[in-house]
């Protein structure tokens, strides 16, 4: 079965150092997603990528958080400074979209996350 | 913003019991998805229902999207300890190119 790789699954840093998470997604998909969860907010969407390019990062606050695709095979999301509000956990998801329109209807496979703590 | 609200939170039941998990919404969905997550794991699809009104099932699992598409429910029968799971449901809609909007969540667990 083929899955989304989310590399590191923890990290445990102090504030205000940089975080670097990544994401391999299912070979032949062409839409990543990076979600955040927490207990309180649940799952959030932070930003996605349709064939590498970002469509909506909204959800990302730009001054401290940062998402791109080098290549089809990494997407990385990096944190810096990181804050001890930005504990959570991470995920990764990828989907193959083929009609932008009815795109909704296609599942999201999603990686085990990175489970990040900020001390 | 459209938001969906899942009802219960959380759920505590003994196996061989029946229950049912809510989804609702003031705004209205072109598909529905429901997901189940286990500790450790990210959400796996279960089920998407696209048409109001529809009813999907999946072993002891029935889904059904309202008429309106606004709401959405899971009935479990005779539910199992492999039931446990957080269960999130996430609308679609034209227009937003495949973005879904994730519910609040309903955490299970059966115990034996």
């Amino acid at each position: 079965d083929a899955r989304v790789t989310q590399t590191p699954r923890h990290k445990v840093t102090e504030m205000g150092q940089e975080v670097t998470m990544r994401c391999q997604p299912i070979l032949g998909h062409n839409t990543v997603f990076w979600y955040r969860q927490t207990m309180m907010q649940g799952l959030e969407l932070l930003a996605y990528f349709r064939n590498r390019a970002p469509l909506d990062d909204s959800g990302m606050p730009k001054d401290r958080f940062s998402a791109e695709m080098p290549d089809a095979t990494l997407a990385t999301l990096k944190i810096q400074p990181s804050e001890p509000r930005d504990s959570a956990v991470y995920f990764c998801a990828s989907g193959l979209v083929l009609d932008g329109r009815t795109g909704y209807n296609q599942p999201q496979h999603f990686g085990d996350g990175t489970r990040l703590s900020i001390l | 913003t459209q938001l969906l609200e899942q009802s219960p939170q959380f759920l505590s039941i003994q196996e061989g019991e029946n229950l049912t998990v809510y989804c609702n919404s003031s705004s209205v969905f072109s598909s529905l998805q429901w997901y189940r997550q286990e500790p450790g794991e990210g959400p796996v699809l279960l089920v998407t229902v696209v048409t109001g009104g529809e009813v999907k099932k999946l072993k002891r699992l029935t889904f059904q999207f309202g008429d309106a598409r606004k709401d959405s429910s899971l009935h479990i029968t005779a539910a199992q300890p492999g039931d446990t799971g957080l269960y999130l449901c996430a609308g679609g809609n034209t227009g937003t190119a495949s973005k879904l909007t994730f519910g609040t969540g309903t955490r299970l667990q059966v115990t034996l």
